[in-house]
């Protein structure tokens, strides 16, 4: 099956800074790849997501990159507040069955 | 996106029973599916619930032990059967449109 691996597993950044977390699969034939974003005691709110037949995406302060030959996506926060401390997790998928990555827990320091 | 709701929120069960979780969502959806969270770690797909045939299930879960009912396209059970402390998690359903969103969880915790 399809192997997620998700580094850092803790960000820690100043206010206003950026933030960058990376991702890799196994499954060449994944060809979607959302990003979560979870708050203590919530459910993963999906943040930004990117399929395969496209390299970037942006949502205001976030972006996704894809390496499809590299096997390997990023997330970028841009422009970090307090209200981006949360664990995010990677996730990739052939269909619609995800696997996750491990998650990553970002602190950003007023 | 699709609002999705859970029943139970949690629960505290006494090892050797059962619980069941249901699952709502406000709109029809052709994928739902049921993960499990322990503390602190990431999300695990237990099953795909079908809607009009069995589950298809990961490796490391069977239909005995997490029985799952999809009778219609907005709603589904997963039954944990048989608990053990080992079985303390949350347990999340989701919903896939175009994008896949997540249930509030449910909050399982077994004596």
């Amino acid at each position: 099956g399809e192997n997620v691996e998700q580094h850092p597993s803790t960000l820690s950044v100043q206010e206003g800074d950026s933030a960058v977390i990376k991702c890799t699969y196994s499954d060449s034939a994944s060809n979607y790849f959302p990003w979560y974003k979870q708050e203590l005691g919530k459910r993963p709110q999906l943040i930004i997501d990117i399929r395969s037949n496209v390299g970037e995406k942006k949502d205001q302060r976030i972006a996704v990159t894809l390496n499809k030959t590299a096997k390997h996506f990023s997330l970028h926060i841009t422009e970090t507040q307090p209200e981006d401390s949360a664990v995010y997790f990677c996730a990739a998928s052939i269909k619609w069955e995800l696997s996750f990555g491990a998650g990553t827990t970002v602190t950003v320091r007023a | 996106s699709a609002v999705i709701s859970q029943k139970p929120s949690r629960d505290i069960c006494q090892r050797g029973t059962s619980l069941t979780i249901q699952c709502q969502v406000d709109s029809q959806v052709t994928m739902m599916f049921w993960y499990r969270q322990q503390p602190g770690q990431s999300l695990t797909l237990i099953a795909t619930a079908n809607q009009g045939s069995e589950a298809t299930y990961e490796s490391g879960f069977v239909i005995d032990k997490f029985p799952i009912s999809r009778p219609n396209l907005t709603f589904s059970t997963l039954t944990v059967s048989n608990m053990s402390p080992e079985d303390s998690s949350i347990y999340l359903c989701s919903a896939s449109g175009d994008e896949q969103y997540f249930g509030p969880g449910t909050r399982l915790t077994v004596t």
